[in-house]
C-alpha cells in the first residue's frame, strides 16, 4: 500500500528565503509523484510531477522536486519565497497500477512574511 | 484553461438527509473522481469512475454513497443519509484519460458539506 507523509502542518518563510516542503513517501512499486497547490477557495491545482523520467522536476510558479529513491523522498523548493506563494501544499503519490488514483499526504500550510 | 465546476460551494443539511453533490467535469475528459478532506486530514480518495460504471473505490465509498453520470455532462455523489462524519470538503476531479500520467488531474474547488 502507498502512503504519504509531509513533515510540518505549518511552514513559515520570510519573503526572498528558501521554501522546503518535505515528503517521504512509501510505495510497494515505482511510485508516481506529485505536489499540488491549493489557494484559499480554489481547488487543487498540479504544481508538477514525477513519472520516472529526471529526477530533478521543475513544476509552474519556479518550485522544483528532486526524487530520491534511496531517502523515498520528494521533497519541494522555491530558491526564492513571494508572497503569491502563501498556500496549502499537497504532496501526492500513485502507483502504476492504480491508475490515477491518489493518496495524499496531510498538507504543509506555506506562510510567507514580509 | 479548462475547469471543472463545483456547485454548490457550501451545503448545509441534517444529520439522517440525503444530499446531492454536482460537479461538471472538463467536456473531453472520459474519468471522474471525488475526493474528501474532513477538516484537518487528509486528502481522501472515495472513487473512480468510467464508462458509466464504478472502476474503483476506497473502503469509505459504502452503500451510503452512489455516483451517477446522469446527462454526460454532470457528475453527482449522492450521500443517501448523511451522517456527522460526512460533513468534509468533497472535491470532483477528472482527466482525459487512464493511467497516462503526462496527463493532469483537474480538480474542482471543492464543495464544503456541514451535517448537523
Amino acid at each position: 500500500a502507498q502512503s504519504v507523509t509531509q513533515l510540518g502542518s505549518h511552514v513559515s518563510v520570510s519573503e526572498g528565503a528558501l521554501v522546503l516542503l518535505r515528503c517521504n513517501y512509501s510505495s510497494s512499486v515505482p511510485p508516481y509523484l506529485f505536489w499540488y497547490v491549493q489557494y484559499p477557495n480554489q481547488g487543487l491545482q498540479l504544481l508538477l510531477k514525477y513519472t520516472s523520467a529526471a529526477t530533478l522536476v521543475k513544476g509552474i510558479n519556479g518550485f522544483e522536486a528532486e526524487f530520491k529513491k534511496s531517502e523515498t523522498s520528494f521533497h519541494l523548493t522555491k530558491p526564492s519565497a513571494h508572497m503569491s506563494d502563501a498556500a496549502e501544499y499537497f504532496c501526492a503519490v500513485s502507483e502504476g497500477n492504480a491508475g490515477n488514483m491518489l493518496t495524499f499526504g496531510g498538507g504543509t500550510r506555506l506562510m510567507v512574511k514580509p | 484553461e479548462p475547469e471543472v465546476t463545483q456547485t454548490p460551494s457550501h451545503q448545509v443539511t441534517q444529520m439522517g438527509q440525503e444530499v446531492i453533490l454536482r460537479c461538471v467535469p472538463i467536456s473531453n475528459h472520459l474519468y471522474f473522481y471525488w475526493y474528501r478532506q474532513i477538516l484537518g486530514q487528509k486528502v481522501e480518495f472515495l472513487v473512480s469512475f468510467y464508462n458509466n460504471e464504478i472502476s474503483e473505490k476506497s473502503e469509505i465509498f459504502d452503500d451510503q454513497f452512489s455516483v451517477e453520470r446522469p446527462d454526460g455532462s454532470n457528475f453527482t455523489l449522492k450521500i443517501r443519509s448523511t451522517k456527522l462524519e460526512d460533513s468534509a470538503m468533497y472535491f470532483c476531479a477528472s482527466v482525459r484519460t487512464w493511467g497516462t500520467f503526462g496527463e493532469k488531474l483537474f480538480f474542482g474547488s471543492g464543495t464544503q458539506l456541514s451535517v448537523l
